[in-house]
């Protein structure tokens, strides 16, 4: 079952930053926290994942808070093809545990 | 990057007949493929664990001779839904976890399909 809690929508205006939260309250010591995006129709797209120090990638950056029980994904300039449903997993990285998708948040990047 | 080929997109097909999917991991060799479905505006629903040489492994609820998974090889594995009918029309997503990345912190990233869309009439 997920672990995470994401808002279900976000708006962003193109050009400027989207902030994405994912809550994971539970999340033990063993676990990363993954982002995927999915935009309408096609299978997920990897884009960035940690443990507990930030993480800087082409796509993104993923800010985890010290107690690690909260992420918040950063696309520093969204564009109209960031507009997808953003989903944040957490999984054991090394026990290749199965993935499991929660909700999503759904960002509406407008012009 | 590494890529994940998923066949067919889209199949139409009349209740009562089978249809197969196929999932291949393209550049990488994948020991462990995951089969997801999704119906419109939901999430993804994680159907079953694909381990090359063993049987899957399927979730609470998902029915193992509804849904026939083979992963004959460390590149190919196969869903099967047989017996479709109109309530097995989804959106059924493949994925892979590259087996070069096992025992580091990424051994966890997966590489997904574009999805099959499949209606049963």
């Amino acid at each position: 079952d997920a672990k995470t809690t994401q808002p279900p929508s976000m708006d962003c205006a193109e050009g400027r930053a989207a902030n994405l939260p994912c809550n994971h309250s539970t999340i033990s010591g063993n676990e990363y926290v993954y982002w995927y995006r999915q935009i309408h129709s096609q299978g997920p797209q990897y884009i960035i994942h940690g443990l507990k120090n930030n993480e800087t990638n082409e796509m993104a950056s993923l800010i985890i808070t010290e107690d690690r029980k909260s992420s918040t994904l950063i696309l520093p300039h969204a564009t109209l093809r960031d507009t997808a449903v953003y989903y944040c997993i957490v999984s054991d990285a090394y026990n290749f545990n199965k993935f499991y998708f929660g909700s999503g948040t759904k960002l509406n990047v407008k012009p | 990057g590494a890529v994940v080929s998923q066949h067919p997109s889209w199949v139409i097909c009349k209740s009562g007949t089978s249809v197969k999917i196929e999932c291949r991991s393209l550049d990488f060799q994948a020991t462990t493929m995951f089969w997801y479905r999704q119906f419109p505006k939901q999430s993804l629903m994680l159907m079953a664990t694909s381990n090359e040489g063993s049987k899957a492994t399927y979730e609470q609820g998902v029915e193992k001779d509804k849904f026939l998974i083979n992963h004959a090889s460390l590149t190919l594995s196969t869903l099967t839904v047989t017996s479709a009918h109109p309530e097995d029309s989804s959106f059924y997503i493949c994925s892979a976890r590259d087996a070069r990345l096992a025992g580091g912190p990424g051994a966890n990233v997966l590489t997904f399909g574009a999805g099959s869309r499949l209606t049963v009439l």
